[in-house]
């Protein structure tokens, strides 16, 4: 079956870093992503990984292991602003008619960052 | 920057009651979606539409239908609205090609079912 896990919740101080897992098992792999929403926004892009190793963007990093079905989600200089929920979601390999292969979603991980 | 809008932010309806949601993009985007995003279970697909006209069923198509009439446009009807469809439901668009291609979300409908 396919299954994508996330912590539920995390809280981090201010100015800190924190660094948030997810592990997923899948009949197909074809790419990781993270999102960030607000509560009671869209969800919004952050970062997409196909291949082994980190990507950097900023403040926020993003690392995977396909060998492991790991990947992790490093956000640095933590602010208030990032108190949100990230979604951890993988591609499948198996496209539907036209070619696209759908997202799976984890649960998100809700962060709280405080002063 | 791609635009995904709803119709509504909040909707209120009753068991029974035959629902609407619309959703419309302005980035000329092939692909359209629909989720419902519920506590604890995250985002679930339940429609998906590659062109004008066509879909495919996504995880939990149960009591959901939609309509594709223009290629901005992707509809999501509740036949008969029931209490378990109480959510919020979010769309989404992309382009068709793969890779860092990802998918541009729309602010959501809560939708209450009473």
């Amino acid at each position: 079956g396919q299954n994508i896990d996330q912590p539920t919740e995390m809280t981090a101080t201010e100015g800190a870093i924190v660094q948030i897992n997810c592990t997923y098992q899948t009949s197909g792999f074809n790419g990781l992503f993270w999102y960030q929403q607000h509560a009671g926004e869209a969800p919004t892009f952050l970062s997409y990984n196909v291949l082994d190793g980190l990507e950097e963007k900023g403040r926020f990093s993003s690392f995977l292991s396909r060998s492991k079905g790991y990947s992790y989600l490093l956000l640095k200089e933590l602010q208030m602003k990032d108190s949100a929920s990230y979604l951890c979601a993988v591609r499948d390999s198996s496209p539907f008619e036209g070619g696209y292969n759908k997202l799976i979603f984890g649960a998100g991980t809700r962060l709280a960052v405080h002063p | 920057d791609v635009k995904v809008t709803q119709s509504s932010r909040y909707l209120v309806k009753r068991t029974g009651e035959k629902v609407f949601l619309e959703c419309v993009q302005d980035m000329d985007h092939e692909n359209m979606f629909w989720y419902r995003q519920d506590p604890g279970l995250g985002l679930r697909l339940i429609y998906f539409s590659y062109d004008v006209k066509m879909k495919e069923k996504g995880d939990i198509p149960e009591g959901y239908s939609v309509s594709r009439e223009k290629k901005e446009r992707f509809s999501l009807i509740l036949e008969s609205a029931s209490t378990n469809q109480t959510s919020m439901y979010l769309c989404a668009s992309s382009l068709p090609r793969q890779g860092i291609h990802e998918q541009y979300f729309g602010p959501g409908t809560r939708l209450t079912v009473t």
